[in-house]
């Protein structure tokens, strides 16, 4: 079964600030990778998203993230964030081939930023 | 956002009554999935569905049943519910590999 593990439940930033959330995963196979954002109140978006080839991804708001598979990471960047990028961020898993299996989900990180 | 609704958006209900949420897409998607959020729980898959009349448990499905009688639609019915089923309540359906959700469901048991 595919496990995800966030490092840290909450996070508190000045804005400006660099941020990086960690994510590991356990899955015996290969899979694709995600981080998805949710804003207060709202539900969850998109961030980037990860398959095949270069294991560095870009998405949307300035956030990058690399998939590092020796050590099962997906760790997610943002050189300087804002205040309206408070919210909660989720890794997710799922398996290749686009089939029918769900996401499994991380517990999720709430980033606060500060002004 | 993949054209997904949810109905309703709240809902506040007593413990041991049936519930059913609905999910609605518009763009012919064939998989459909439910997810509940919790508190330091993340997202977790309740059911989902390959196709019409094709549906599957998954994670924390007890409790819990869905039905698929079109492509659309996608129903979760608690059928007596129970306070541990207090949660918000996410649609999400597959396009390109890639999971979109909907609005979700605010489910409060009293």
């Amino acid at each position: 079964a595919q496990s995800v593990s966030q490092h840290n439940h909450h996070v508190i930033l000045s804005e400006a600030a660099s941020l990086e959330l960690g994510c590991n995963y356990s899955y015996g196979g290969t899979v694709n990778l995600f981080w998805y954002v949710q804003y207060p109140g709202q539900h969850l978006q998109l961030l980037l998203k990860y398959f095949s080839g270069d294991p560095l991804v870009k998405g949307i708001k300035g956030f990058e993230a690399e998939f590092i598979k020796s050590k099962f990471s997906f760790n997610l960047r943002k050189p300087s964030v804002q205040w309206s990028d408070t919210a909660e961020y989720f890794c997710a898993v799922g398996e290749t081939g686009g089939g029918a299996d769900g996401l499994t989900f991380g517990k999720g990180t709430h980033l606060i930023i500060q002004p | 956002d993949a054209g997904i609704t949810q109905s309703p958006r709240h809902k506040v209900t007593e413990t041991g009554t049936p519930v059913t949420l609905r999910c609605h897409q518009t763009e012919n998607h064939r998989y459909m999935y439910w997810y509940r959020q919790d508190p330091g729980h993340g997202l977790r898959l309740i059911h989902y569905s390959y196709g019409v009349k094709d549906t599957d448990k998954g994670e924390v499905s007890d409790g819990y049943s869905v039905s698929r009688s079109k492509t659309e639609d996608f129903l979760l019915t608690l059928e007596s519910a129970t306070s541990s089923q207090t949660s918000v309540y996410f649609c999400a359906i597959t396009a390109g590999s890639t999971q979109y959700f909907g609005p979700g469901t605010r489910l409060t048991v009293l």
